[in-house]
C-alpha cells in the first residue's frame, strides 16, 4: 500500500529553521502532485503549500509564504519542506498528504487519498 | 480563499444512533468536497469525495449530501471505531480550505 512517512520535525527556537521531508513509496511518486498541511495542537486542518509532479507549479499558504519553500526530487521519491524564521504559531504537526485527480464523467475533482502519519514542529522561545 | 463552515463543532452520540454534520462554504463550490474522518494521533482518512461519493472500502453507513454552498455528512448505525473528528474540504478553488472540524463523541 502506498506510503508516506514524513520526519525532520522538532524543537526549534523562534527564528529558526528546519527541513522536512516525506518519504513515498508503494506509488509512482514523479506522476503525482503533492501537499503540505499542518494541523496545530487541538486544532483543524490547515493546507500549507503545493507542488506539481514536475515540481514546476507551486502555491503556498499566506500564512508562511516567503518563509517556506517546497521542493521534492523524484529521483529520490521524496517531498521536503524547508521552513525558515519558524513563529510560535507555525507549530503543529506537519503532514505530507498525495493529491489525486478523480473522474466522475465529466466532473473532474481532487481529492488527498493518502497522507503520511505526521511530524510535529514546536516552536519556542 | 473560500472559507468552510462546519457545524457543530463537537456533538456527542450513542452507538447504534445517527449523527448528522454540515459544512457551508462561503461561495457556491457546487459539488467540490470532500470528508475526512481523523483518530486521535492519527492522519486524515478520506471517507467521501464530491460530495456524496463514498471512498472506495469506506462502510455504507456513511452519506453525504449537498451542493452549492451547503453540505451533510450524515453516519448512520454509529459504530465505535466512528468516534473520531470529521473535517470538510473544498477543492472547488485553490487554496483548497478545510472546515474547522466537528468531534464526534461517545454519549
Amino acid at each position: 500500500e502506498v506510503q508516506l512517512v514524513e520526519s525532520g520535525g522538532g524543537l526549534v527556537q523562534t527564528g529558526g529553521s528546519l527541513r522536512l521531508s516525506c518519504a513515498a513509496s508503494k506509488f509512482t511518486f514523479s506522476s503525482y502532485e503533492m501537499n503540505w498541511v499542518r494541523q496545530a495542537p487541538g486544532k483543524g486542518l490547515e493546507w500549507v503549500s503545493y507542488i506539481s509532479s514536475g515540481g514546476s507549479s507551486i502555491y503556498y499558504a499566506d500564512s508562511v509564504k516567503g518563509r517556506f519553500t517546497i521542493s521534492r526530487d523524484n529521483a529520490k521519491n521524496s517531498l521536503y519542506l524547508q521552513m525558515n524564521n519558524l513563529r510560535a504559531e507555525d507549530t503543529a504537526v506537519y503532514y505530507c498528504a498525495r493529491e489525486k485527480t478523480m473522474v466522475q464523467g465529466v466532473i473532474i475533482t481532487r481529492v488527498f487519498d493518502y497522507w503520511g502519519q505526521g511530524t510535529l514542529v514546536t516552536v519556542s522561545s | 480563499d473560500i472559507p468552510m463552515t462546519q457545524s457543530p463543532s463537537s456533538l456527542s452520540a450513542s452507538v447504534g444512533g445517527s449523527v448528522t454534520i454540515t459544512c457551508r462554504a462561503s461561495q457556491s463550490i457546487r459539488t467540490y468536497l470532500n470528508w475526512y474522518q481523523q483518530k486521535p494521533g492519527k492522519a486524515p482518512k478520506l471517507l467521501i469525495y464530491s460530495a456524496s461519493t463514498l471512498q472506495s472500502g469506506v462502510p455504507s453507513r456513511f452519506s453525504g449530501s449537498g451542493s452549492g454552498t451547503d453540505f451533510t455528512l450524515t453516519i448512520n448505525s454509529l459504530q465505535p471505531e466512528d468516534f473520531a473528528s470529521y473535517f470538510c474540504q473544498q477543492t472547488y478553488s485553490p487554496p483548497f480550505t478545510f472546515g474547522g472540524g466537528t468531534k464526534v463523541e461517545i454519549k
